[in-house]
């Protein structure tokens, strides 16, 4: 069936440092990642997200590459800050759908 | 544009009573979304309505049900609540059609669901 694996659960990192967060898809006919980012208390907030016919995509510090062939998208944010902290969701999505699988969240800590 | 507004926002409700959860979606979207948000399991997609019909389904009991009305406001209904209903119930609208350009949801606060 469709599934989303998202790795690690908790990430803690020191302000200024490098995250990723790596997800992988199980339905090869998936053609939309997007990621959310959800502040304690507060809704998911799209932040980026990557179409199937690119391999990178870039917005400041957050980037998003995809490989298709390995079914793999990882999410890395660069100089990270205290305001960074919340939780990450990757999805997948089919064509045509707003039927989004998402993975279990990753917690991001940045440590000041 | 107002956003994604859901009622109520908290409730508490005993095992075998139903729920019914209010949706109103971003001014101009007519894909509203539900999904069941519990710690450790993530958001788990629960259905999707368009143009009041349900267009996809995620694997929940029957208990579980939506409708879609003509202006767009939608409503989800868990029947006999059971102590793992108990989670935060997140409505998300969408633009339609779904194209390159309108793959984002707009989550609206959630409605957060207790079940003793």
């Amino acid at each position: 069936g469709e599934n989303v694996e998202q790795h690690p659960s908790t990430l803690s990192v020191q302000e200024g440092d490098s995250a990723v967060i790596k997800c992988t898809y199980s339905d090869s006919a998936s053609n939309y990642f997007p990621w959310y980012k959800q502040e304690l208390g507060k809704r998911p907030q799209l932040i980026i997200d990557i179409r199937s016919n690119v391999g990178e995509k870039k917005d400041q510090r957050i980037a998003v590459t995809l490989n298709k062939t390995a079914k793999h998208f990882s999410l890395h944010i660069t100089e990270t800050q205290p305001e960074d902290s919340a939780v990450y969701f990757c999805a997948a999505s089919k064509p045509g759908t707003y039927k989004y699988i998402f993975g279990t969240g990753t917690r991001l800590k940045v440590l000041a | 544009k107002a956003g994604v507004t859901q009622t109520p926002r908290y409730l508490i409700k005993t095992r075998g009573q139903q729920v019914t959860l209010s949706c109103s979606p971003i001014s101009g979207h007519r894909s509203v979304s539900w999904y069941q948000q519990t710690p450790g399991q993530g958001l788990q997609f629960l259905f999707e309505y368009f143009s009041e019909t349900q267009r996809n389904k995620g694997n929940f009991p029957g208990r579980f049900s939506g409708r879609q009305f003509s202006n767009s406001r939608s409503e989800m209904n868990v029947s006999t609540l059971e102590l793992g209903d108990s989670a935060l119930y997140l409505c998300a609208s969408s633009p339609s059609p779904v194209g390159p350009n309108t793959g984002e949801l707009f989550f609206g606060e959630g409605s957060r669901l207790t079940v003793l």
